[in-house]
């Protein structure tokens, strides 16, 4: 079983360029969610799709871009690439539509972008 | 004061010890409170979760909940090598957006 795949898991990119990271889940589930992780700030939601077809922001949603391509598929694109965007991203999904007790979220294993 | 307030650590033990994890938190409106554990490089998995005050065990883990305090822990009995890792404290309440609220992570090294 796949669970949550990411795709690439690292890339480097110049202030300004644009790029897409992709996520897909086999595992049916309806939510899925875009993540950033940085050191001492923890996790924090970029953005969440609660079912196919719909897309909400998260607490971090400035410079990001997202499309919940089908069921499967959710991607995460930066257009204009800033130094401040260079962080661990982590794609998840949950059955449900709330990730909490029961309704687990499942991790990809990140993509690593930095931004010079 | 933010919403989650996890010591990052590290925190280093040596194998067989009791690991003694905690956070803080603010709102009183989460009711479901969740461990997660990230080795390097990876994403998190889902450890453990409580619903509301009260304890759990799964184990050699045990995770706690005082509401009254705003206080959440987590232990791990007879700590092995293979536990060392980041452990992330999560909370959502029962209503609102689709948002958890995690504490910064606390690395702990168990020392063979």
């Amino acid at each position: 079983n796949a669970g949550v795949t990411q795709t690439p898991k690292f890339q480097v990119l110049k202030t300004g360029q644009s790029m897409t990271l992709q996520c897909a889940q086999d595992m049916n589930h309806n939510s899925m969610y875009w993540y950033r992780q940085d050191p001492g700030m923890g996790l924090r939601l970029i953005y969440y799709s609660a079912s196919e077809g719909t897309t909400d922001k998260g607490e971090v949603p400035n410079g990001y871009n997202v499309s919940r391509l089908n069921k499967r598929e959710f991607s995460l694109r930066l257009e204009s690439a800033a130094p401040s965007q260079t962080s661990v991203y982590f794609c998840a999904s949950t059955p449900g539509a709330r990730p909490a007790g029961a309704n687990v979220l499942t991790f990809g294993a990140g993509s690593r972008l930095t931004v010079l | 004061q933010k919403e989650v307030e996890q010591d990052p650590g590290p925190l280093s033990v040596p194998e067989g010890a009791i690991v003694s994890l905690n956070c803080t938190y603010s709102n009183s409106a989460f009711q479901y409170f969740m461990w997660y554990r990230q080795y390097s490089r990876k994403g998190p998995e889902l450890l453990m979760y409580t619903y509301s005050s009260g304890n759990k065990e799964d184990g050699r883990f045990t995770a706690q909940v005082d509401k009254s305090s705003k206080y959440i822990s987590l232990f791990i009995r007879d700590s092995q090598p293979s536990d060392s890792a980041t452990y992330l404290c999560a909370m959502s309440g029962l209503y609102g957006n689709n948002r958890l609220a995690f504490g910064k992570g606390n690395q702990v090294v168990v020392i063979p």
